[in-house]
């Protein structure tokens, strides 16, 4: 399984553009990127899944270079409700059992 | 989006005693769902995985006749907590996810906190 680095914290303004980072240096070929959203007490959220190049929803965006060696989460605009821990998980459903493993994941605060 | 739910969200009992943890996929079906458990301030860390109609496959080092996990159906598994002592008070989390097709992230439930006394 691929093991993901990202920054352990984070600290942003509100309604600026926060971009995450994560290096996946043994990605397989058939691996994706998966995002998620973290609150305490809560269950991870999906944020954004991608393969390759870019990938945008109507929260945030997914850069992925071509080596597809990391990736970049990037949140416009931030809000105090971004406040949370993101996750980037690497790994697809059809391989490993669909296993992935949980890095331990970037602590974004959002301060007013 | 796809919704998992998962029963009870908390969890309060005296050592000794068996705990069942729910997980349901409420609108597709899960060929595969995943346990997680989660310390304070610690990322998760994944117990095992269960495939509908199979024994679950179990991480290394978490005893499988401690957290008994049953996957009778596409759209529930059970983890149960055999004989809970304090050690074993933690959030725990299931997923669901559908293995048989590529590119299908996981889905989460909202997590049990479960505290034994």
């Amino acid at each position: 399984l691929a093991k993901t680095t990202q920054p352990i914290s984070m600290d942003s303004y509100e309604g600026q553009e926060v971009n995450i980072t994560c290096s996946h240096n043994n990605i397989a070929t058939n691996d994706y990127i998966t995002w998620y959203q973290q609150f305490p007490s809560q269950g991870p959220r999906f944020i954004i899944q991608g393969y390759k190049t870019k990938v945008t929803n109507e929260v945030a965006s997914l850069f992925i270079p071509a080596d597809r060696k990391s990736s970049t989460l990037s949140l416009p605009r931030v809000s105090l409700s971004d406040t949370a821990v993101y996750y980037c998980l690497v790994g697809d459903s059809k391989t490993n059992a669909g296993k992935s493993t949980f890095g331990d994941g970037t602590t974004l605060t959002v301060k007013p | 989006g796809a919704v998992v739910s998962q029963h009870p969200s908390w969890v309060i009992c005296k050592s000794g005693t068996s705990v069942k943890i729910e997980c349901r996929s409420l609108d597709f079906q899960a060929t595969t769902m995943f346990w997680y458990r989660q310390f304070p301030k610690q990322s998760l860390m994944l117990m095992a995985t269960s495939n509908e109609g199979s024994k679950a496959t179990y991480e290394q080092g978490v005893e499988k006749d401690k957290f008994l996990i049953n996957h009778a159906s596409l759209t529930l598994s059970t983890l149960t907590v055999t004989s809970a002592h304090p050690e074993d008070s933690s959030f725990y989390i299931c997923s669901a996810s559908r293995q048989e097709i590529s590119n299908q992230p996981q889905h989460f439930g909202d997590g049990t906190r479960l505290s034994i006394l």
